[in-house]
Parts: structure tokens; sequence; C-alpha cells
């Protein structure tokens, strides 16, 4: 059974920043791609980022380019998120969703499945 | 990096069919195969019920179908029940190797 379990969210200052990390197993990880989408509250998907199963393609939404930065460790069956200079409109709940796509192309697909996302909340 | 276009509500009465749009450009619906469908109750996360255009995972009910023509990509639900009651996401690979998800539709069952 594929288990995605997101960690790392809580209350954070604007300007500061913070680390998710998503832990899964029931899958062979490093096959497949993986992204975070984010849900600000009483709102829409957004999708964040994406990265490919051996990093070699990654993606940003423009809202979080040059501030966050995906990562993930094949070894430890991880994914991250890190977040720098932070912001209110930031303040969601972070999904973590596995994509079926592996070593084709597009490096990314759709979301196959989701684990039940961390919450951030930005503010003073 | 523009958001699909869907409609914000749609509805229905018991038995009946409804159909969800979703706009967007030849850079993302109309330029792939790699658009899908997504089911979200309250508190949940996101279930995935259509992928690349018309495909339904195993466990999907058949009443839930995908279609598209040019740009827009269409989600159709015959019969239908009081559990389809749900918010219905829209997503597309795009020319950017980004993803993109349309703006959220909410169904109402009557």
């Amino acid at each position: 059974e594929v288990q995605l379990v997101e960690s790392g969210g809580g209350l954070v200052q604007p300007g500061r920043s913070l680390r998710l990390s998503c832990a899964a197993s029931g899958f062979t990880f490093d096959d497949y791609a993986m992204h975070w989408v984010r849900q600000a509250p009483g709102k829409g998907l957004e999708w964040v980022s994406g990265i490919s199963w051996n990093s070699g393609s990654i993606g940003y939404a423009d809202s979080v380019k040059g501030r966050f930065t995906i990562s993930r460790d094949n070894a430890k069956n991880s994914l991250y998120l890190q977040m720098n200079s932070l912001r209110a409109e930031d303040t969601a709940l972070y999904y973590c969703a596995k994509d079926p796509a592996n070593y084709g192309d597009p490096p990314f697909s759709y979301f196959d499945y989701w684990g039940q996302g961390t919450l951030v909340t930005v503010s003073s | 990096q523009s958001a699909l276009t869907q409609p914000a509500s749609v509805s229905g009465s018991p038995g009946q069919s409804i159909t969800i749009s979703c706009t967007g450009t030849s850079s993302d619906v109309g330029g792939y195969n790699y658009v899908s469908w997504y089911q979200q109750h309250p508190g949940k996360a996101p279930k995935l019920m259509i992928y690349e255009v018309s495909n339904r995972p195993s466990g999907v009910s058949n009443r839930f179908s995908g279609s598209k023509s040019g740009n827009t990509a269409s989600l159709t639900i015959s019969g239908l029940q009081a559990e389809d009651e749900a918010d219905y996401y829209c997503s597309s690979y795009t020319s950017s190797s980004t993803n993109v998800f349309g703006t959220g539709t909410k169904v109402t069952v009557l």
C-alpha cells in the first residue's frame, strides 16, 4: 500500500524558513517523480514544485521560484521542501504527491497518490 | 503559469449527468494528453478520478468519464449520486515542464 506522510509544518514568522519532509513507502521511491501541492484555507489546489525520479528535472511555480527548493533522498525514501523567505500568502496545507512518470519524457504527468498534508502557517 | 479555467459551480439532480469544463491553452491542455481530474471532499486529500484525459484508475466508478477537444478538457459524471458532491479540479502538464491546476468546481447534488 502506497503511503505518503508529510511532516515539518507549523507556525513560522514572515521572512523565516521551514523544511517540510515526506516519508514514502509501499512503492519503489526512486522510480518515480514526486511533487508538492498546496491548498490555502478555503482555496483551491496550487502546484508548488516537482522533481523527477533522478532529480534531473525540477520545476517550480512562479509564486515560489527563488524561495523554495525541492529535493529528494532516494536512499531514505524521502522528499523535501526547503521554504525560505516565507510570506503570509504561503500559509496553506502542503501535500506530498506521487507521480507515475518515471524514466521517460515528459518528466511529470499527474498525481496518483497523495498524503494527508502538513499545515504551514506564516504569521507574526 | 495561469490556472486553468473551470466553472465555479455545477449542480444536478440525482440520476442526471453533469459536465465540468477545464479550459487552458495550447501550452498545457491543448498540447499534451496529461490532463487529469481530482475529487476532493471537505477535509480530505484529493483523489485521482481521471488520468491522461480519459482513463479511469482502478476502483473509480465508470460513471466518471473524461474527454478533450482543443484547449478544453471535460469531466462528465453520469447517474449523479449524493456522494459525488465535492470539489473537482483538473490539472495539466505544461510546456514549461511544470504542472498547473484548474480553479476548481463545486458540484452540488440537488
